[in-house]
């Protein structure tokens, strides 16, 4: 399957906690996105990313979230000590590069916070 | 700062009818997609619009874009039941650069 592949598909966690939520983007990709869906609403963007930068952050909230691309391996989400409000499907998408072709998506991460 | 607006957000059709999916969106936006999700999966890639007029058809759908209007819309011909699924409108100015702003989404359901 050469498609953007995220795991878990689903993750339990108790507030507090950390979330780890790991994206590999499709083959020949190098641009990851991130964005959250609550439930019944659209997708929000989070975070956009290429090889070892962090190219636009502007929708990740300002504590305990953060992400990274590295040079090796897949694009990491962490949200640290989680609350309920993080219950979310958090979704990756990936594209070759910056042009209009639209983005491809991953089958999303569905994050519960008991 | 670019807000999309889709509606109705809610659409129950019988098979075979035809009915539009409106998505205005608030200032410029140079590019504009549909996707499709089904429950519990991934957002699946309809149509990509670039400029003003543009015009794509796929099937069933049919997806046109008036900048001018900041209007895109999805065209749905004789509905049948494997078009029942949430379709979103996205789009974003160049100076956004990749990052997309979606609609809420609209719930189609076609019933037999």
């Amino acid at each position: 399957n050469a498609g953007v592949m995220q795991n878990p598909r689903h993750l339990v966690r108790r507030r507090g906690q950390e979330a780890r939520l790991r994206c590999s983007p499709m083959k020949g990709h190098s641009h990851v996105y991130w964005y959250r869906q609550l439930p019944e609403e659209g997708l929000k963007f989070m975070v956009y990313l290429q090889k070892e930068n962090i190219i636009d952050e502007s929708g990740m909230p300002k504590e305990r979230f953060s992400a990274e691309f590295p040079k090796e391996g897949p694009s990491i989400l962490r949200i640290q000590q989680v609350v309920r409000g993080d219950s979310a499907a958090y979704f990756c998408a990936s594209s070759q590069d910056e042009s209009n072709q639209p983005q491809h998506f991953g089958d999303g991460t569905r994050l519960s916070i008991l | 700062e670019l807000k999309v607006e889709q509606n109705p957000l809610f659409l129950s059709m019988q098979e075979g009818k035809n009915y539009t999916i409106y998505c205005n969106y608030s200032t410029t936006s140079d590019r504009l997609y549909w996707y499709r999700q089904d429950p519990g999966k991934s957002l699946e890639s309809l149509f990509v619009l670039l400029s003003n007029g543009a015009v794509k058809q796929e099937g069933r759908l049919m997806a046109s874009l008036d900048t001018k209007a900041r209007l895109s819309t999805l065209h749905i011909t004789a509905a049948v039941h494997d078009l029942s699924a949430t379709y979103f409108c996205a789009g974003g100015p160049m100076e956004y650069g990749n990052k997309l702003v979606f609609g809420a989404g609209t719930i189609l359901r076609v019933k037999s």
